[in-house]
């Protein structure tokens, strides 16, 4: 079946700018996260969803940054007035998240974010 | 809070050396724990996982992993490597009480020459 998809894969903003960034997840999958990857870093945790609900934004950075999914599906970060700083790979990650089970996270190839 | 910490940044080997990337976490409760491989130019794909049972965890491409708990490792070891495994690996870790989100570490980018 059709894995984790994410669009743009790469987007190039000046700063100041607000962009958008999709994420569709697996059919099917109650749970979805938003991770951002960093040059020569580790991911780091920003957002998660359970359905349309964000029980856990404690990784955005700032007020600038903010998430929705509605539908149970489809999900859009949203960085308003980019900053330098924010560039880095945006990715997308879905899982099933049965209540008390463990959970396998599948990520998506990513949005490539470049500030000028 | 948990964390991960992968101790080589960077590894250069040889075809056919073995190879061992090591993992450490800090968190108290039951962990899950997870290696990830990321090829050039690919995205994050699932190299193995650890949730229960057994603690020496076989994943793909000849890849395994020995859970320690008292010692809160997760290892990912392959006899043999080759020029194909060149990626970076993430180890990362979930608890069932945390929402599961991931922690990972920085990442260990493996270089095999031919």
């Amino acid at each position: 079946g059709a894995g984790v998809s994410q669009s743009p894969s790469n987007k190039v903003t000046e700063k100041g700018k607000d962009v958008e960034l999709r994420c569709d997840p697996i059919s099917g999958h109650t749970a979805l996260y938003w991770y951002r990857q960093s040059l020569g870093q580790g991911l780091e945790f920003l957002i998660y969803f359970q359905g349309n609900s964000a029980p856990d934004k404690s990784g955005l950075p700032s007020d600038r940054f903010s998430a929705e999914r509605t539908g149970g599906s489809v999900s859009t970060l949203t960085i308003q007035r980019t900053q330098q700083e924010d560039s880095a790979v945006y990715l997308c990650a879905s899982s099933q998240r049965l209540a008390g089970a463990p959970d396998t996270q599948y990520f998506g190839p990513g949005t490539r974010l470049t500030v000028l | 809070a948990q964390s991960v910490s992968q101790h080589n940044h960077h590894v250069i080997l040889s075809e056919a050396a073995s190879l061992e990337l090591g993992c450490n976490y800090s968190y108290g409760g039951t962990v899950n724990l997870f290696w990830y491989v990321q090829y050039p130019g690919q995205h994050l794909q699932l190299l193995l996982k650890y949730f229960s049972g057994d603690p020496l965890v076989k994943g793909i491409k000849g890849f395994e992993a020995e859970f320690i708990k008292s010692k809160f490792s997760f290892n990912l070891r392959k006899p043999s490597v080759q020029w194909s495994d060149t990626a970076e690996y993430f180890c990362a870790v979930t608890s069932n009480t945390n929402a599961g989100k991931s922690t990972f570490g920085d990442g260990t980018t493996l270089t095999v020459k031919p």
